[in-house]
């Protein structure tokens, strides 16, 4: 277990829908860290959020956005899905920004029908 | 741009031999390089990194060498064991300091009794 909780596990919803997903970061943590990963594919950086402010952007689509509240938990939001975002979303958390390892969540597996 | 470029994309070895597994990347910045195993549905996990002051770590059978003159790094992993089996991920942190890892492709390494 390494101490990052996301939720919820699997995500089933239609095309057009809006959902939102939750990540707890370990205790301690400041920096949170979305990822999206596709169907046989490599990790893509979506956010980064750190003590509450947004600190680094990646390919992350119009439709999506984040935020990380003042407990330091994070929430993605992804509206008018598309079939192609059916993909398993990680979290990771790290104490600080860039000088210790990330501990990644167990992901969430949204699949859009 | 920010990128990490993973060979090779698969790699199949007997059990007992070793395999190398090789990453270069583009922003000189970069000063932390950590490899992840990813078990099929299962989330990142660390299993080596290193910093860019050190050209060579070793934890048991695994090892990892960072070239920064050339900007690569690479994953070595003696006597391989069936359990090794995984997908494989490199990663290095961008020049904005954050803590933003990008990622390689990955590589699906097949160990075989």
């Amino acid at each position: 277990d390494s101490g990052v909780t996301q939720t919820p596990k699997h995500l089933i919803t239609a095309t057009g829908q809006r959902v939102t997903l939750r990540c707890s970061p370990r205790s301690g943590d400041l920096s949170v860290y979305w990822y999206q990963q596709s169907l046989d594919q490599g990790l893509q950086f979506l956010i980064q959020y750190y003590n509450g402010e947004e600190r680094a952007k990646g390919n992350i689509l119009e439709r999506f956005s984040a935020q990380q509240f003042p407990d330091l938990h994070s929430e993605l939001n992804l509206s008018s899905l598309e079939l192609g975002d059916s993909a398993l979303y990680f979290c990771a958390s790290s104490v600080v920004e860039g000088k210790t390892e990330a501990f990644f969540g167990q992901g969430t597996r949204l699949t859009v029908v | 741009g920010e990128n990490v470029e993973q060979h090779p994309s698969t790699l199949s070895v007997q059990e007992g031999d070793s395999a190398v597994i090789k990453c270069t990347y583009s922003d000189s910045a970069s000063n932390y390089f950590p490899w992840y195993k990813q078990e099929l549905g299962k989330r990142p996990q660390l299993i080596i990194d290193i910093r860019s002051n050190v050209g060579e770590k070793k934890d048991q059978r695994i090892a990892v060498t960072l070239n920064k003159t050339a900007k690569h790094f690479s994953l070595h992993i003696t006597e391989t064991q069936p359990e090794d089996s995984a997908v494989y991920f490199c990663a290095a942190s961008m020049r904005s300091n954050t803590g933003k890892l990008i990622f390689g492709q990955g590589t699906t390494l097949q160990v075989k009794p």
